[in-house]
C-alpha cells in the first residue's frame, strides 16, 4: 500500500525553529515529485511548493518562497518541511502529498499524509 | 482569496444530483486539462476524487465525474449518499511560476 506518514503535531514559541516530516512506503520515494499543502484553521488548501527526493530539485509557490524550506533524505524515504522562525500566522495543518502526473501539466496528487498540526503560541 | 472560485456550499437530497463549479481563467483551468478534485471529509485529509478533468481513480465510484468548458471546470455527484458529505476541492496547473492553484472550497451537505 503506498502511504504517505507524517510526523506528529507541534506546539512552538513564535521565533523558534521547526522540522517536520513525511515518510513515505509502498513505492519508490525518489521518483516521485512531493508537495507540501497548507490548511489554516477553518479555511482553504494553499499549495507551499514541491520537491523531487532523487535530486532535492525544488519548486516553491512565490506566496511561500523565502519562509519555508523543502529537503529530503532519500534514503530514508522522508521529505521536510522546516521553518527556521516561526510565527503566529504560521499555524495551520500542514499535509504532505505525492504528485501523480506523467508532466506537470497533468498535476494531481495521490496519496495525502495525515496531515501535521502547527501551533504556534507565546 | 483563492485563485479558482468555487461556490462556498452546495446541497441535495439522497439520490439526487449535485454539480460543483470551479472557475479559473485562460492561464489554468481554461490552458490545461490539469483539473483534480479532492474531497476532504471532517479532520480527515483531501483524498483525489477526479484528475485530468474527468479520470476517476480506482476505488472512487462512478458516482463522480467531471467535465471543462473554457474556464470552468464541474464536478458532478451523482445519486448523493449521505457519506458524500464533505468538502470538496478544486485545483489546476497554472503554469511554471504558480504552479498549482486551489480553488476555495465547497461545503456539499447531503439533506
Amino acid at each position: 500500500e503506498v502511504q504517505l506518514v507524517q510526523s506528529g503535531a507541534e506546539v512552538k514559541k513564535p521565533g523558534e525553529s521547526l522540522k517536520i516530516s513525511c515518510e513515505g512506503s509502498g513505492y519508490s520515494f525518489f521518483g516521485y515529485w512531493i508537495g507540501w499543502v497548507r490548511q489554516m484553521p477553518g479555511k482553504g488548501l494553499e499549495w507551499m511548493g514541491i520537491i523531487y527526493p532523487d535530486d532535492s530539485r525544488t519548486i516553491y509557490s512565490p506566496s511561500f518562497q523565502g519562509q519555508v524550506t523543502l529537503s529530503a533524505d532519500k534514503s530514508i524515504s522522508t521529505a521536510y518541511l522546516q521553518w527556521s522562525s516561526l510565527k503566529a500566522s504560521d499555524s495551520a495543518m500542514y499535509y504532505c502529498a505525492r504528485f501523480r502526473g506523467a508532466t506537470f501539466r497533468q498535476t494531481w496528487f495521490d496519496p495525502w499524509g495525515q496531515g501535521t498540526l502547527v501551533t504556534v503560541s507565546s | 482569496q483563492s485563485a479558482l472560485t468555487q461556490p462556498p456550499s452546495a446541497s441535495g437530497s439522497p439520490g439526487q444530483s449535485v454539480t460543483i463549479s470551479c472557475t479559473g481563467t485562460s492561464s489554468d483551468v481554461g490552458a490545461y486539462n490539469s483539473v483534480s478534485w479532492y474531497q476532504q471529509r471532517p479532520g480527515k485529509a483531501p483524498k483525489v476524487v477526479i484528475y485530468e478533468v474527468n479520470e476517476r481513480p480506482s476505488g472512487v465510484p462512478d458516482r463522480f465525474s467531471g467535465s471543462k468548458s473554457g474556464n470552468t471546470a464541474s464536478l458532478t455527484v451523482s445519486g448523493l449518499q449521505a457519506e458524500d458529505e464533505a468538502d470538496y476541492y478544486c485545483s489546476s496547473y497554472a503554469g511554471s511560476t504558480n504552479f498549482v492553484v486551489f480553488g476555495g472550497g465547497t461545503k456539499l451537505t447531503v439533506l
